[in-house]
């Protein structure tokens, strides 16, 4: 079946540090990809999202890029603050369908 | 936006008691909604798909006395948790699917269920 597979965290960087989260999928079709945030203590926030091959979603300096050759849709910032602390969920769906969730990762960013 | 609400975002009870938990779409009308359970630290499981007006789709090992789901209009579903015990307790989200806005999913704000 369909699955999402995230690199496991917590992730912990400086405050301007460079982010990266890798995901990848596995999948029978073409799926719209996402990335979701979860401050603590909340219910997830879409941060974006791309619907086919060569797409980049980008929100708030995040970005990630559709590549279907690597089955991947890595979420990257160039420069992470603080008040990005939290779990990030990679996600794919089908048009119709329920969502498939990564497992998260939990991105710790000292000050 | 589309914004999906909770009630009650956070709830502690005895155990033995029913809990009620209510999604509700605010701008739009949800012809499905979906309700996931998330335990610390992991990802969202799904529970349910519930459609409006009609019965509540179970994922496997979610079961259907325990948990009720009703999705009685476009804009509300509740879940009840009957009998709660404390392994219930648990952060209960639930996400909602706007009709013509593309299909697209709007996840509520959760609702933290604690059992003593």
């Amino acid at each position: 079946g369909d699955s999402v597979t995230q690199m496991e965290g917590p992730v912990t960087l400086s405050e301007e540090a460079f982010l990266t989260i890798n995901c990848t999928y596995t999948a029978t079709g073409y799926p719209s990809l996402f990335w979701y945030v979860q401050y603590p203590g909340e219910g997830l926030q879409l941060l974006l999202k791309a619907t086919k091959a060569d797409d980049k979603g980008s929100n708030k300096g995040f970005e990630a890029t559709y590549r279907k050759e690597t089955t991947s849709f890595h979420l990257e910032k160039g420069s992470v603050q603080v008040s990005d602390s939290a779990v990030y969920f990679c996600a794919l769906l089908y048009y119709g369908q329920n969502f498939v969730f990564g497992p998260g990762t939990r991105l710790s960013v000292l000050p | 936006g589309a914004v999906v609400s909770q009630h009650p975002s956070w709830v502690i009870c005895k155990s033995g008691t029913s809990v009620k938990i209510e999604c509700r779409s605010l701008d739009f009308q949800a012809t499905t909604m979906f309700w996931y359970r998330q335990f610390p630290k992991q990802s969202l499981m799904l529970m349910a798909t519930s459609n409006e007006g009609s019965k509540a789709t179970y994922e496997q090992g979610v079961e259907k006395d325990k948990f009720l789901i009703n999705h009685a209009s476009l804009t509300l579903s509740t879940l009840t948790v009957t009998s709660a015990h404390p392994e219930d307790s648990s952060f209960y989200i639930c996400s909602a699917r706007a009709s013509g806005r593309n299909n697209e999913q709007f996840f509520g704000p959760g609702t933290r269920l604690t059992v003593l």
